[in-house]
Formats: structure tokens, C-alpha cells, sequence
């Protein structure tokens, strides 16, 4: 069975523009959750989809968003990209909403210029 | 003060020896989770824990939820245990993991 997929691997943008970055989750997962590892700092969660529907998300401004499409992957947006959102952003899906278990991508590491 | 505290935050070992991971957090939860991200980047889930105690392989987990504390476990260490291992919890009532800042282990042969 296919684990959670994530690409780009690498992006790399210069300050201003936009980066997607995408998701799939394992199959017969409808959770899909996104983090932010800046260099440095600890992960924090930007965003859960679930069903289609944005849950919830962290303190990170508007210009970080997303979907989930039908099929359960997802979209990650960042609008305007600053020098500080360069980070590793992972993305992880679950079977069950809640506290169940997480399966991690490997992550897309963006570099903005 | 974070929500999710470990210690230490750096450990170096030889192979072989038992190592002890702490967690602290300061809330109620629901679920702790263990992760282990190697440095590529890439993060694999090693245990999630309500109570009690886990094993698999080498590794073991504890939770005492009255003292607000888990313990990773692990035996007879080797090189390709070095990691950065992540405590996250799931708060009680919340929809989102908190995250400590990781403890990363070096072992060395």
C-alpha cells in the first residue's frame, strides 16, 4: 500500500510569489493535515481537511491555504511568499478525524529568495 | 512555557546503551504521540498512547497520565537509531497535535 505522497520535493520561489505544494494521503484516508518545520523550530500545524472541508488551522496568516479535492488529496497555497516561510512543510493523513495515528509524507522543503 | 516540554534536548550514546526520552505537557489530553524524523526530513509515527505502555521491537513507550509524563525506551541502541524523536500531544477537546521541539539522538558505533 502507497504511503502518503507529497510533491515538489524541492521549491524554490523568490519573495512575492506564490508556491503550491500537494498531497496525497494513503488510501481510504479522509484526514489530511499540513505542518510548517521551520529551520530551527519545532513543527506546527497550519491547516486540517477533512471530508472536503477546512476543520481547522494554526496562527498563520491568510495567505496560507488550501483544498482538499474529492479524491481526499490536497493543495497547500502560500500567497506572497516571505524569506520566513521557507521551511520543510509536511503533510500527514489519518483514517479517523480525532486523535488517531498519523501517517507523515515526506515533505516539500521550499526555499524563497 | 510550552505546551509539550522534552528533555534533553540533545543525547549522545554508544551502541548499546539504554536510552530514555522525556515528555512533559502541561494539559489534558486526549492521546501523545511518539515520531521519529530522520535527518532527511522524512517522519515516521512510532507509537500513540492513551495510557499504559507500548513495544515494538526496541522501542518502548509509557504514559502516566496523572503526572502529565511519557518515557520512550530505547534498548540496546544502535546507529541507525539516530534521530530527532518529537512528543506530540492531542489536547483534550482540541482538533490539532502540539508538537514539543524534539530530542535529537546521536549514536554513535
Amino acid at each position: 500500500e502507497a504511503g502518503v505522497t507529497q510533491s515538489p520535493t524541492h521549491l524554490i520561489k523568490t519573495r512575492g510569489q506564490q508556491a503550491t505544494l500537494r498531497c496525497s494521503p494513503i488510501s481510504g484516508h479522509t484526514s489530511v493535515y499540513w505542518y510548517q518545520q521551520a529551520l530551527g523550530l519545532g513543527l506546527q500545524f497550519l491547516l486540517w481537511y477533512d471530508e472536503g472541508e477546512e476543520r481547522n488551522r494554526g496562527n498563520f496568516p491568510p495567505r496560507f491555504s488550501g483544498r482538499q479535492f474529492p479524491n481526499y488529496s490536497s493543495e497547500l497555497n502560500v500567497n506572497a511568499l516571505e524569506l520566513e516561510d521557507s521551511a520543510l512543510y509536511l503533510c500527514a493523513s489519518s483514517l479517523h478525524r480525532g486523535s488517531g495515528t498519523q501517517y507523515f509524507g515526506p515533505g516539500t522543503r521550499l526555499l524563497v529568495l | 512555557k510550552n505546551e509539550v516540554e522534552q528533555s534533553p534536548q540533545n543525547l549522545t550514546a554508544q551502541e548499546g546503551e539504554f536510552i530514555t526520552i522525556n515528555c512533559s505537557y502541561s494539559v489534558g489530553i486526549s492521546a501523545l504521540h511518539w515520531l521519529q524524523q530522520h535527518p532527511g526530513g522524512g517522519i515516521v509515527s512510532l507509537f500513540m498512547l492513551s495510557s499504559g505502555k507500548k513495544k515494538h521491537g526496541r522501542l518502548i513507550a509509557t504514559i502516566n497520565i496523572q503526572e502529565k509524563h511519557s518515557s520512550l525506551h530505547i534498548t540496546a541502541s544502535h546507529p541507525r537509531d539516530s534521530a530527532v524523536y518529537i512528543c506530540a500531544v492531542w489536547p483534550g477537546g482540541s482538533e490539532k497535535l502540539v508538537f514539543g521541539k524534539g530530542m535529537k539522538l546521536t549514536v554513535n558505533p
